[in-house]
């Protein structure tokens, strides 16, 4: 089985500051990934950025990178230089790799980061 | 490449009356997903198809729910006798069969039921 943490409910931040949103996972896999996806008021759910399990170096897309910490099972995100459309829901997730099996997501329950102005 | 659609994006139905929904994957995706979200919480796993089998179902899908994908490519979800707890967004996904793919989400279904 596995488990997604994400502790913060919410988050203020000031506009073109950076922002670290925190996740933390359990999981008996090998081989997982971790995803951030991010959720605006729209509800579709915008892929941001993926880390293996077994990438040494962590994983930058643009503005966005994923402090990835195998040891203390944490994959942080990242935001630099934040921006107003930057305000959303924010969840952290998490799948098995696997070429033959169901690779399910299992998200946490979510940070709402508010960017202001 | 258009994305993944869903249809309808809302619905509001009584308690008591079946609904269906409606997800198109992008075409050259073979695995396809749904997921639930209610207020406050991550996406949770339904169920998964790998082209027209239904290889998953999670216990969440109780015996009111069904989906199938006939041809392994859309896919639609009923609820029968819907109950107030069914209100939620239905969300639906896509990837290509392979390990490294990332999963592609529509825009869902937002379901109230009264």
């Amino acid at each position: 089985a596995q488990k997604i943490t994400q502790t913060q409910p919410g988050m203020f931040v000031q506009e073109k500051e950076a922002v670290t949103l925190d996740c933390t996972y359990d999981t008996s896999d090998q081989s997982y990934g971790l995803f951030w996806y991010k959720q605006p008021s729209s509800g579709e759910m915008i892929f941001l950025i993926y880390q293996g399990s077994y990438d040494e170096q962590n994983a930058t897309e643009g503005r966005y990178s994923l402090n990835f910490q195998k040891a203390r099972k944490s994959a942080n995100l990242v935001i630099s230089a934040s921006q107003l459309g930057d305000s959303a829901m924010y969840f952290c997730a998490m799948r098995p790799i696997s070429n033959f099996g169901n690779e399910k997501l299992t998200f946490g329950t979510g940070t709402r980061l508010t960017i202001i102005p | 490449d258009t994305g993944v659609s869903q249809d309808p994006r809302h619905k509001i139905t009584k308690r008591g009356q079946n609904v269906t929904f409606r997800c198109d994957p992008i075409s050259e995706h073979n695995r396809l997903y749904w997921y639930r979200q209610t207020l406050g919480q991550g996406p949770e796993f339904l169920t998964y198809f790998q082209n027209e089998a239904q290889l998953e179902k999670s216990r969440l899908l109780s015996d009111r729910f069904s989906a199938e994908r006939p041809k392994g490519s859309f896919s639609t979800l009923e609820i029968q006798r819907t109950e107030q707890g069914d209100s939620a967004m239905y969300l639906c996904a896509s990837s290509l069969p392979t390990s490294l793919s990332e999963q592609y989400f529509g825009p869902g279904t937002r379901l109230t039921v009264t």
